[in-house]
């Protein structure tokens, strides 16, 4: 089945110790996103991707930063993780910037020791 | 930012009970997704309604895209244990490409 994984479903890091999340889809989906979510809370778009277009949202810190070396894989890299950056961390995609249904990987809970 | 009123933030009901959510806003939307998130998962998509007036069910679930296009409900007819968790709207404004997310509605169920 078409899907989005994100790998690995669970990481712990350490204060300021650089850590990377992983996405791939198999949906061949032109956008890819980034989602913080933080216990209780709805969805909070880091930035995305529409093809090699990143698109970062205002209120992101620099901290955080992404790749997508392909149409298939995306990276969430966090430079300096601290206690704050500790949440579920959701990847998406949908087919076109228009097509505005998202389909939503497992995600990544991130722990900040 | 714009925010999507989302309510009941919860709700605690009996198995076999129908169930009904909604999102409103000030705003006009163009898109209302609906999603149901499980502990420790991502959202898994559930609904997507692209017009006014739209209806869209799937198994027990119906939605509709209200005619104003300020507001949406979701339906959950007779619950089952697995129909407990959270459950998200979602919308695109007019104009915008992001969606705009509701705070959630958690729903539990009593057997």
């Amino acid at each position: 089945d078409a899907m989005v994984i994100q790998n690995p479903r669970y990481q712990v890091t350490q204060f300021g110790k650089p850590v990377t999340l992983s996405c791939s889809q198999t949906l061949n989906h032109n956008v890819m996103y980034w989602y913080q979510q933080k216990s209780s809370q709805a969805p909070k778009l880091l930035f995305h991707y529409y093809d090699k277009d990143f698109n970062n949202e205002a209120d992101t810190p620099d901290n955080f930063q992404s790749r997508r070396p392909n149409t298939s894989f995306c990276f969430l890299d966090i430079r300096s993780p601290g206690l704050g950056d500790a949440a579920m961390y959701l990847c998406a995609t949908s087919r076109e910037r228009k097509s505005y249904t998202q389909y939503f990987g497992p995600g990544t809970r991130l722990t900040v020791l | 930012g714009q925010q999507l009123n989302q309510s009941p933030q919860s709700m605690f009901i009996q198995e076999g009970e129908d169930v009904s959510m909604n999102c409103t806003s000030s705003s006009i939307f163009n898109t209302w997704l609906w999603y149901k998130q499980d502990p420790g998962e991502g959202p898994v998509l559930l609904i997507a309604l692209y017009k006014a007036g739209e209806l869209t069910s799937n198994g027990r679930l119906t939605a509709q895209f209200g005619i104003t296009r300020k507001d949406s409900f979701l339906n959950i007819s007779a619950s089952i244990p697995s129909d407990v968790g959270i459950y998200f709207c979602a919308g695109r404004l007019e104009g915008a490409q992001k969606l705009v997310f509701g705070q959630g509605t958690r729903l539990t169920i009593n057997p």
